[in-house]
């Protein structure tokens, strides 16, 4: 009964490698979004989707592409993965402008 | 914009110690006021809310009012315990960036 899932909950892979990040929520919710969270734990807004429409794309590099094939999913695809992609990537949804309902976070090590 | 000011951390305490962590914020208008707590290894989770001028939100022990004449939302318990370890984030409705919120470390 899982609200929010993403996978894989590790991801280690090399420099210029392309991976995906899944995000899936089951609770109906209208809105979904992309963090990225440093190792200081500052987090940060990347991407958010409302309805399947792009609505917020922070300066994120172009190497980095959200795809939402319905309400329910928002996946991530990052091109040519660089060191300082390392981080944790945190997927989220929420009805709009209510609070959010976070997953538990994909750790991602670049080698 | 809406925005929160947090104080700075990390903050370290004692068992039972007493635990304010501050947090003001601007704002056009009322929006919602959210404390989310991150435990080690997790998301984060919604801990309290209150939605408009003079509402308190409490969750697990914690409190929070939302003080217009201060502009302020400061989280407040009584007597924090180890499992209160975390990292906790305020944050309006409308803000998006959580920043770098604050870590609490309570000691045994």
């Amino acid at each position: 009964d899982t609200a929010v899932s993403q996978t894989p909950k590790y991801l280690v892979t090399q420099m210029g490698n392309d991976k995906s990040i899944k995000c899936e929520q089951n609770l109906g919710h209208d809105t979904m979004y992309w963090y990225k969270q440093d190792s200081k734990k500052f987090l940060k807004i990347m991407f958010s989707y409302n309805n399947k429409e792009l609505i917020i794309n922070e300066t994120v590099p172009n190497r980095f592409s959200p795809k939402s094939p319905d309400k329910a999913h928002l996946n991530l695809h990052i091109n040519s993965l660089e060191l300082g992609d390392s981080a944790v990537y945190f997927c989220a949804s929420s009805l709009f402008n209510q609070p959010q309902h976070f997953g538990d976070g994909t750790r991602l090590s670049i080698l | 914009g809406n925005s929160v000011t947090q104080m700075e951390g990390p903050v370290t305490l004692s068992e039972e110690a007493f635990l304010t962590i501050n947090c003001t914020y601007t704002a056009t208008g009322y929006p919602s006021l959210f404390w989310y707590v991150q435990y080690p290894g997790e998301g984060l989770q919604l801990l309290l809310k209150a939605t408009k001028a003079d509402d308190k939100g409490s969750n697990k022990g914690f409190e929070a009012t939302y003080r217009k004449e201060t502009t302020s939302f400061h989280l407040e318990k009584g007597s924090v315990q180890v499992s209160d370890s975390a990292v906790y984030f305020c944050a309006p409705s409308s803000k998006l960036t959580f920043g770098k919120g604050i870590t609490l470390s309570v000691r045994p």
